[in-house]
This record gives structure tokens, sequence and C-alpha cells, in this order.
């Protein structure tokens, strides 16, 4: 257990719903990243806060997609009118600036 | 873009055996290097990380070896056990201290 927490940890919805994952890091941790994994690949980026601010969203983040970090400490990602090609898992990490980030263990999302 | 790759995307080991596993790197300005294993299920655990002024570093069963001239990453690990059967990513920053980029995963099976 990394200290990284992330809910819920398995999520199955319809094409077209809204779903919303939490993730809250190591407590000290002022930078918070969302990454997007999916079978048999490595992670890929998505985006990064610097405490509440958020520095850098990648292509892969459609506009269907929002992140916030209001405080600070946990954040969450908004996924609106899923399509069968968010299915993923969806990763949480944490950093204490430029050091290891250190990943929750992921909220695996299934689109039917 | 660059990215960062693994040359093998398995590798079967015997209980007790050393296993080296391999990746290969394209971005020249990278500057920070990470080991992760990934266990069904799990979000990728921190092993060990270099920083591109070093050529190695040892962990407890681990070691890594940065050749920067051939652009080349591995990961040595000693006396394999069953509970080192995971996938194993390289990751590195580029030239920003907080994006990694992943490559495609070795997946490591320790033979009994």
């Amino acid at each position: 257990d990394t200290g990284v927490s992330q809910d819920p940890r398995h999520k199955i919805t319809k094409r077209g719903q809204n779903v919303t994952f939490r993730c809250d890091p190591i407590s000290e941790h002022n930078r918070l990243y969302w990454y997007r994994q999916t079978l048999g690949q490595g992670p890929e980026f998505l985006t990064y806060f610097q405490n509440e601010a958020q520095l850098e969203k990648s292509r892969l983040l459609s506009d269907r997609f929002s992140a916030e970090r209001p405080k600070g400490s946990f954040s969450t990602l908004e996924i609106q009118r899923t399509e069968q090609g968010d299915s993923a898992m969806y990763l949480c990490a944490s950093s204490l600036d430029s050091t290891v980030e250190f990943f929750g263990p992921g909220t695996r999302l299934t689109v039917l | 873009g660059e990215s960062v790759g693994l040359h093998l995307p398995t590798l079967s080991v015997q209980e007790g055996d050393n296993s080296i596993i391999n990746c290969a790197y394209s971005n020249s300005a990278s500057d920070y290097f990470i080991w992760y294993k990934q266990e069904s299920g799990k979000g990728p655990q921190f092993i060990i990380d270099i920083r591109s002024n070093m050529d190695k570093r040892q962990g407890q069963r681990v070691t890594v070896l940065l050749n920067k001239t051939v652009k080349h990453l591995s990961l040595q690990i000693a006396a394999t056990q069953p509970g080192d059967s995971a996938v194993y990513f390289c990751a590195e920053t580029g030239s920003n201290d907080y994006k990694l980029s992943f490559g495609a995963g070795t997946t490591v099976t320790v033979r009994a």
C-alpha cells in the first residue's frame, strides 16, 4: 500500500453516462497526476496538478474529461458522456515535488 | 514522438536465477528513470530509480544500469522469487520533471 487511495476500485457504466473518480494522494505530496492504462500497455499521462493548479493536460484528455483538485488535496476525474473507448484503468499518482511518483491501485472503468 | 520501450515483452526465468530486463529510450533529454513493478489488478509499484548523472544504482536484490551512450536501461533482479512475477515498466521524465513516459512493459514469469 503506497498511501495513495482511489475510489471506486471498479466502475461499470452504460455508454453516455457520466462517471466521477476520486483520488486521495499521500498527505504531504504537493503533486498529483492522472494516468490511463489500457490492457497490455503502460500508463499514459493525462494531467498533472501542483497543489490546486492544473499545470498540464494531455491531448488524450478530450473535452469530455475534466479533473479538479480544489483544495490541493484530493482530486476528482470526471468523464462525461462515456464511450466504450474510455474503458481502461485510471491511475492516480502523487509525489513531493520532483521525487518518485507513487501510484494508487487504480479505478477500472468498463463502459458497456 | 519520443518514447520509452522495452526489448522483450515476456521473460521466463527459473526461481533462484538472476533476471535482466532491458529498456531502450529515445529521448536524449531524459534525465530521470524509474523502474516500476505492476502485479495483476494493482497500480505500478516503485522499485528503483536513477538519474542521468549516474550509471549504476543498487537496491535490495535489484540493480539498475544506465548507458546514456546507447540510451539503454536495464533492471537486474538477483535470485528471482515467485513474488517477482509481474509486469515491469521502465519510465522516464524526459525534459520535464513530472510527466512519466512508460514503455509497454515486460511480463516476467518465474518458474518453480
